[in-house]
């Protein structure tokens, strides 16, 4: 099987733009999960969700959002970007409902900077 | 208040070393989770617990429920165990917490050296 794929994996973005982040879980993983990585914070859950449905958001600005699709692709998009924002972005996928109940299975995450 | 803390924050180890790294949280947790993690970022799931232990390979992993403290034990170490090793742990939905439940360590720094 295919492992967790996300494009693109690297980015440079200027300040005020918008960015749109993509990842595709294994096949037959119905949810998936974003994660923040900064040298600052660390790892930090963004989203989670499960049959296009988000079902728990971290505690990040309305600037970032997801969403998930039918084929349980997910997509994460950050509005006016800030320089705080340059990050490894990580997405995981995992066969179960809940995230953190099951083994997750991360991507190679894309790598944002922000100028 | 949902808090995970990880120690050390860096780790030396000669080659051969049992090394051990621990991992506390300040509350009931639903499952906690080991992570690997490699320079140049890519994640590995090592276990996934939520009570007693795991072993795989020359990888142990405890914890303790009522102490609230897990603990990722590598026996044998090898210079490939160089690695971030981060523990994560998602806290059971309460009503005065409805939003995120999954939170990370800060992670241990390991070098191994031959």
């Amino acid at each position: 099987k295919a492992g967790v794929t996300q494009t693109p994996r690297y980015l440079i973005k200027t300040r005020g733009q918008q960015v749109t982040l993509s990842c595709s879980p294994i096949s037959g993983h119905r949810s998936v999960s974003w994660y923040q990585q900064t040298p600052g914070q660390g790892l930090q859950f963004l989203f989670e969700y499960f049959s296009e449905t988000q079902r728990n958001k971290g505690n990040f600005p309305g600037r970032f959002s997801g969403r998930q699709f039918s084929n349980s692709r997910s997509e994460m998009n950050v509005s006016t970007l800030e320089l705080g924002d340059s990050a490894l972005y990580l997405c995981a996928s995992s066969q179960g409902q809940w995230l953190g109940y099951n083994e997750q299975f991360f991507g190679p995450g894309t790598r944002l900077t922000v100028l | 208040k949902n808090e995970v803390e990880q120690s050390p924050q860096n780790l030396t180890a000669q080659e051969g070393e049992f090394i051990t790294i621990n991992c506390s949280y300040s509350v009931g947790i639903s499952a906690l989770h080991w992570l690997q993690q490699h320079p140049g970022g890519g994640i590995v799931s090592l276990f996934m617990l939520s009570s007693g232990k795991k072993k795989h390979g020359r990888l142990i992993a405890t914890i303790n429920i009522q102490e609230k403290h897990s603990s990722l034990h590598i026996t044998a170490s090898h210079p490939r165990d160089s690695a971030v090793y981060i523990c994560a742990v998602r806290f059971p939905l309460t009503p005065s917490n409805t939003g995120n439940q999954f939170y990370f360590g800060t992670g241990t720094s390991l070098t191994v050296i031959p």
